[in-house]
């Protein structure tokens, strides 16, 4: 069965600050992975993914994820976040073979402090 | 163009009752997919539809969980006999193909009491 980590469970930063979220996944085959993003009551929105190709993805309000198939990582980094990225951040892997669900890590609840 | 939308935004029910949770997929999205979002147990899959075929009902938690989709458009996923462990978000997602991104809907939160 697939799995997914993210190390950071909650995260503190500054505006400006830089950010990058950790997730990890276990699975041998091909998989599609995804970023999504759940801002303070709002649903489950999609803020990156990767099916194919360049393993550096550019997202929604300048969030980038690269795909590094060695390690079995997806990390999301953006270079300088600001107050309304305040928001809960979920990775999640899919793959044909293990069916086509999302498998979602535990999620990083990030703070951005004004 | 409209979302997923999924009815009722809150649930309130007492144990042992029925619950019926429905969701409107985005028009002409073949896939469907339920998920539970829970404090101890985060994001898991449920039940996913795809066109005709029957559905993958993996990760229902118990047979007391059911969904059904009609005319591969609406989905409502009935919840028997209500547990208080079954209070969760209960999120639908759809996807105009397997392999696409999934969309979701606002969730239905739903209390046991």
């Amino acid at each position: 069965a697939q799995s997914v980590s993210q190390h950071n469970h909650h995260v503190i930063l500054s505006e400006a600050a830089s950010l990058e979220l950790g997730c990890n996944y276990s699975y041998g085959g091909t998989v599609n992975l995804f970023w999504y993003v759940q801002y303070p009551g709002q649903h489950l929105q999609l803020l990156l993914k990767y099916f194919s190709g360049d393993p550096l993805v550019k997202g929604i309000k300048g969030f980038e994820a690269e795909f590094i198939k060695s390690k079995f990582s997806f990390n999301l980094r953006k270079p300088s976040v600001q107050w309304s990225d305040t928001a809960e951040y979920f990775c999640a892997v899919n793959s044909v073979n293990a069916g086509n669900m999302l498998t979602f890590g535990g999620g990083t609840r990030l703070m951005v402090k004004p | 163009g409209a979302g997923v939308s999924q009815s009722p935004s809150n649930k309130v029910t007492e144990k042992g009752k029925d619950v019926e949770l429905r969701c409107d997929p985005i028009s002409g999205h073949t896939a469907l997919y339920w998920y539970r979002q829970s404090l101890g147990q985060g994001l898991e899959f449920l039940i996913y539809f795809q066109g005709n075929s029957a559905p993958d009902k993996s990760g229902l938690p118990s047979d007391r969980f059911s969904a059904e989709r009609t005319g591969g458009s609406v989905s409502t996923l009935t919840i028997q006999r209500t547990q208080q462990e079954d209070s969760a978000v209960y999120l639908c997602a759809s996807s105009p193909d397997p392999q696409e991104t999934q969309y979701f809907g606002p969730g239905t939160r739903l209390l046991v009491l």
